[in-house]
């Protein structure tokens, strides 16, 4: 198993520009989230979803889009790149919780995004 | 919003040192996790508890629910080199509930 495989590992961007990140799992996990990483900050979440078609707004969502076609596949999208958005994006998956606990998230190794 | 606060956000200790740090939440959780990242790495699940006062242990790591369920700890016996990186708590609602992580504390240990 690969986990959760994220791509690409490093890009920089001009302000303006597009792109989407990609992330693929392969352990049939429902849910799938993405998280953000500034420095001191902790992880932001900007958007999740509970499985193939479904999607929601975490903590930090503007300026992202997300989609949900399969259950493997949650790729996100910055139509317009900012400075404000450098920083160091990390995709999870795990499945639903039980009544009282939620399950473990399994992160992949990140892209690390600059904006100049 | 629920918050959940792990204060401070460095600590520095010599080898061979223990080490504690907290976590409180500004609301009663469900259960709170733990997760471990190495410097330039990804968050790695460590444990999660869900029961009020359960204390669970793995190797050196003794991870505790608070009785109220809005605080934890984390305690590691006779730091090592290897334990050198940021942990975060998570706490969460249960079920469909989405996970709200700390800051974390990211831990320098001295050889």
């Amino acid at each position: 198993n690969a986990g959760v495989t994220q791509t690409p590992k490093f890009r920089i961007l001009k302000i303006g520009q597009s792109m989407t990140l990609q992330c693929t799992q392969d352990m049939n996990h429902n849910y799938m989230y993405w998280y953000r990483q500034d420095p001191g900050m902790g992880l932001k979440l900007i958007y999740y979803s509970v499985g193939a078609g479904i999607t929601d707004k975490g903590e930090v969502p503007n300026g992202y889009n997300v989609s949900r076609s399969t259950t493997e596949d949650f790729p996100l999208r910055l139509e317009l790149a900012a400075p404000s958005q450098t920083s160091v994006y990390f995709c999870a998956s795990g499945n639903g919780g039980m009544v009282n606990s939620n399950q473990p998230q399994h992160f992949g190794d990140g892209t690390r995004l600059s904006i100049l | 919003g629920q918050q959940v606060m792990q204060i401070p956000q460095y600590q520095h200790v010599q080898e061979g040192e223990d080490f504690t740090t907290y976590c409180n939440s500004s609301t009663t959780l469900s259960n709170i996790q733990w997760y471990k990242q190495r410097p330039g790495g990804h968050p790695v699940f460590l444990i999660q508890l869900v029961k009020s006062g359960e204390v669970k242990k793995q190797k050196r790591l003794t991870f505790q629910f608070g009785e109220a369920k809005k605080n934890s700890s984390l305690h590691i016996t006779a730091t090592q080199t290897t334990d050198v990186g940021t942990y975060f708590c998570a706490g969460g609602a249960g079920a469909n509930s989405k996970l709200t992580f700390g800051k974390g504390i990211t831990l320098s240990v001295r050889p």
